[in-house]
């Protein structure tokens, strides 16, 4: 079974808003990491947060960790169009010797 | 610098043929990752080399799949008798393979078996 799990599956907001993605995953990690996709091609990484992190930020993203809860957040804020891509949530699973586990994404549509 | 490289981008071939995708990973990066992804889909991790070390390969599906590193350097993943569910996009990545690593992955292979 997929350790990353996101939700929602799809989400559609208008350019100017923000986008809340969640994940959560079942066992214990070093890292947790988001990645972005388009066009069903290669993944950009985004952020990085480590298991000792709560909260981290990078431009417009802000990623949290709640490890008690298993769950990450990622929000972009001030979307723009360009940001319509797929988002994915990987786990560096302890013992896991740095091969990580990927979500099944979330489809991120912003209205321009 | 260059990024990781894959060839070729697209490759169709007819179900029962042997297909070999390749990937160049970014100088200098000890670990390499194969992924599989069909469409909508998540991905699927499929072997995982790091250094000298036996490479990670128990995510291949079956004995059909089999992959390469040589030199530490390029890396080849060969399907064998191919399959139309083989059919997915072929993703390599590379990185350093550290406690905190950060994969950077190749734009892919999309391979379409008839």
């Amino acid at each position: 079974s997929q350790q990353g799990e996101e939700d929602p599956q799809a989400l559609s907001i208008q350019e100017g808003e923000n986008a809340t993605m969640n994940c959560s995953y079942k066992t214990s990690i070093n890292n947790l990491q988001w990645y972005r996709q388009n066009s069903g091609r290669g993944l950009v990484h985004l952020i990085l947060i480590r298991s000792n992190e709560r909260e981290k930020h990078s431009g417009r993203l802000r990623v949290t960790l709640d490890t008690s809860k298993k769950s990450s957040s990622l929000l972009i804020t001030a979307s723009r169009a360009a940001d319509t891509a797929s988002y994915f949530c990987a786990t560096d699973d302890t013992g896991a010797n740095s091969k990580l586990t990927f979500g099944k994404g979330i489809t991120l549509s912003v209205r321009p | 610098g260059a990024g990781v490289s894959q060839s070729p981008s697209n490759k169709v071939t007819e179900k029962g043929k042997d297909v070999e995708l390749r990937c160049d990973p970014i100088s200098g990066h000890t670990a390499l990752y194969w992924y599989r992804q069909s469409l909508g889909q998540g991905l699927e991790f499929l072997i995982y080399f790091q250094g000298n070390s036996a490479p990670d390969k128990s995510g291949l599906p079956s004995d059909r799949f089999s992959a390469e590193r040589t030199g530490g350097s390029v890396s080849t993943l060969t399907i064998q008798r191919t399959q139309q569910e083989d059919s997915a996009v072929y993703l390599c990545a590379s990185g350093q393979g550290a406690l905190y690593n950060e994969q950077f992955f190749g734009p892919g292979t999309r391979l379409t078996v008839l």
